[in-house]
């Protein structure tokens, strides 16, 4: 399985500080996305980022990608109560393969 | 648009009952999928549909299973007989092109089986 794997598995921080997460994988990948669950509610996706692409950006959130080590990190800048929620990074294999999860990254931001 | 709508967000059901989970996919969605959440296994892909039709039911755990979709703008995800193992958040989701872009979600529907 190709499935990605966050660290860390939770994550404490105070309103206003930066937050990493970081997602590894096994094998060679198309694409690689980020999702927010916040409880109790379906995954919104945040980020799509391709295998030939290093680095992106949306608003406050940065997402890198080595594929010589095979991971994939997603920082969220200047935190926010509201960002508090479980991140999953998610990987699809370059030749049309399904859409793996990965645990999640469980985010608690405190005012 | 409304989004991916899933019905019902909750049910209570005891075991050994039918369990009929419904989805509507985002309009001009080719792609439907079936995932299943649980604390113990993450979220796991049951089956998935382009076009319609079943493209990968592998991760499908059982014959109690079953996924139709039988038009564009509807899909079921039934279970029979049910089983407290089967007790899980169930998502349908939706997407224009499959795997190599956005996956809308619907808001999942929770299921317990007593």
């Amino acid at each position: 399985s190709q499935q990605g794997e966050e660290d860390p598995q939770a994550l404490s921080i105070q309103e206003g500080e930066n937050a990493t997460m970081n997602c590894s994988y096994k094998t060679s990948i198309n694409n690689l996305q980020w999702y927010r669950q916040n409880s109790g509610r379906g995954l919104v996706h945040l980020i799509l980022i391709r295998s030939n692409e290093r680095e992106k950006h949306s608003g406050r959130l940065r997402v890198t990608l080595d594929t010589s080590k095979k991971s994939s990190s997603l920082l969220i800048t200047a935190s926010r109560a509201a960002d508090t929620a479980s991140y999953f990074c998610a990987t699809a294999d370059n030749q049309g393969g399904k859409l793996i999860f990965g645990q999640g990254t469980e985010l608690s931001v405190k005012p | 648009d409304a989004g991916v709508i899933q019905s019902p967000r909750h049910e209570v059901t005891e075991m050994g009952q039918e369990v009929t989970l419904r989805c509507k996919p985002i309009s001009g969605h080719d792609y439907l999928f079936w995932y299943r959440q649980t604390m113990m296994r993450g979220l796991e892909l049951l089956i998935y549909f382009n076009n319609n039709v079943p493209i990968d039911d592998s991760g499908m755990p059982e014959d109690r299973f079953s996924a139709k979709m039988p038009n564009a703008s509807f899909s079921t995800l039934k279970i029979q007989p049910s089983e407290p193992r089967d007790s899980a958040v169930y998502f349908c989701a939706s997407s224009l092109t499959g795997f190599g872009n956005t996956i809308y979600f619907g808001e999942g529907s929770w299921l317990t089986v007593v």
